[in-house]
């Protein structure tokens, strides 16, 4: 079975532009988190979605942010307008409909702003 | 905000057992104990968690103290390849309420 898929890995951007991050759960699973980690930090939890709903975003900053996990394709973290504090990377989730416990974690999409 | 305490490194020789401890005072009787680890940037990879009883699997074993305060995690006989960042997590299993709060967790160094 394929893990959690996500790209693109590394991604550049100049302050302004928009970033699009898509993230593809394991097969089955229609739970979605994304995490971001800064330089030298722990992850930080952002949002959780499932398929068609937001059910946690207390995580997310207030704007420039949204998050989406349509019914059919991947799930997108969207950024407007970068700013260097946006650097990080950016690691998605997945887990079954049914379960609550162990997350699995993509590897992960660097995002570098200029 | 994290609910554990774990020391910020610790360093094992190779094919000995790694104990890395977690002190969770605060935990409630409905939080389960999860371990993760990050190996150099990667993604989280799920070690093993548990709720009160000493749990094992193919990776570590967990010994959860009676009183549930602290835990510890055990690689029986760590590798090169164990090095990595280990995470103690506490959270609740329920619907809404799945997101982990990863500390800053232990720096696991295997010394060959």
């Amino acid at each position: 079975n394929a893990g959690v898929m996500q790209n693109p890995r590394h991604l550049v951007r100049r302050r302004g532009q928009e970033a699009r991050l898509r993230c593809s759960p394991m097969k089955g699973h229609s739970h979605v988190y994304w995490y971001r980690q800064l330089p030298e930090e722990g992850l930080k939890f952002m949002v959780y979605l499932q398929k068609e709903n937001i059910i946690d975003e207390s995580g997310m900053p207030k704007e420039r942010f949204s998050a989406e996990f349509p019914k059919e394709g991947p799930s997108i973290l969207r950024i407007q307008q970068v700013v260097r504090g946006d650097s990080a990377a950016y690691f998605c989730a997945s887990s079954p409909p049914d379960g609550y416990y162990e997350q699995y974690f993509g590897p992960g999409t660097r995002l570098t702003v200029t | 905000d994290a609910k554990t305490t774990q020391p910020t490194s610790m360093d094992c020789a190779e094919g000995r057992a790694a104990n890395l401890p977690c002190n969770h005072s605060t935990i409630s009787g409905n939080e389960y104990v999860y371990w993760y680890r990050q190996i150099h940037s990667q993604g989280p990879q799920y070690i093993i968690h548990g709720l009160k009883n000493n749990e094992t699997n193919e990776m570590a074993s967990l010994i959860i103290t009676e009183d549930r305060k602290s835990s510890t995690l055990i690689l029986p006989h760590a590798t090169l390849r164990d090095t990595a960042v280990y995470y103690c997590i506490v959270r609740v299993e329920q619907t809404g309420a799945n997101n982990l709060f990863f500390g800053t967790g232990t720096r696991l160094t295997v010394i060959p």
